[in-house]
């Protein structure tokens, strides 16, 4: 039982790359989430999918783009990547009905130049 | 106002100390209460959970909510280095379609 995975761990890109942060989850959860943690700023919520089929924007969407491939997973894209988008990314999953408790990832960190 | 509110710290603390960490809320809707742990370079992992106002206890650690106050505590007893990560305060509740949120995180140290 994995939990949750993301892939890559480390990712460089320059200015105006795409790239796709790809997450799975294993402990049959309808919904998953895409967070961005910054120094200061605390875990700010990117997209998220309630189940299978449907994805919702969070806190700061701009410039990002979800596909829930499946019920296990569920990918962020970044089609023009910026420097402000030099982060930590998380996936997470929560099962329902509540608690809601979501469970993590081990992040991914992305360098944009 | 902030919906919740957590100070960051630094918090720094001798081992075999009882530490408290605390958040305020305003969103008189929140009904679950979570907090995560977070080691450095790692993703946050959840260490207790609790519904409505209440204690819960888990081996040295201590979940308060006293939903009158919008006050949540999480007790660690005979802290350890181990204990050294930040601690996020989350919750839950009032049709936010499943969405949690958290609190800025305090960054606590225990020196051995």
């Amino acid at each position: 039982n994995a939990g949750v995975t993301q892939t890559p761990k480390f990712q460089v890109l320059k200015t105006g790359q795409s790239m796709t942060l790809q997450c799975a989850q294993d402990m049959n959860h309808n919904s998953m989430y895409w967070y961005r943690q910054d120094p200061g700023m605390g875990l700010r919520l990117i997209y998220y999918s309630a189940s299978e089929g449907t994805t919702d924007k969070g806190e700061v969407p701009n410039g990002y783009n979800v596909s829930r491939l499946n019920k296990r997973e569920f990918s962020l894209r970044l089609e023009s990547a910026a420097p402000s988008q030099t982060s930590v990314y998380f996936c997470a999953s929560s099962s329902d009905p509540g608690p809601y408790e979501q469970y993590f990832g081990p992040g991914t960190r992305l360098t944009v130049t | 106002q902030k919906e919740v509110e957590q100070d960051p710290g630094p918090l720094s603390v001798p081992e075999g100390a009882i530490v408290s960490l605390n958040c305020t809320y305003s969103n008189s809707a929140f009904q679950y209460f979570m907090w995560y742990r977070q080691y450095s370079r790692k993703g946050p992992e959840l260490l207790m959970y609790t519904y409505s106002s209440g204690n819960k206890e888990d081996g040295r650690f201590t979940a308060q909510v006293d939903k009158s106050s919008k006050y949540i505590s999480l007790f660690i007893r005979d802290s350890q280095p181990s204990d050294s990560a930040t601690y996020l305060c989350a919750m839950e509740g009032g049709g936010s379609n499943y969405k949690l949120t958290f609190g800025k995180g305090t960054l606590l140290t225990v020196n051995p």
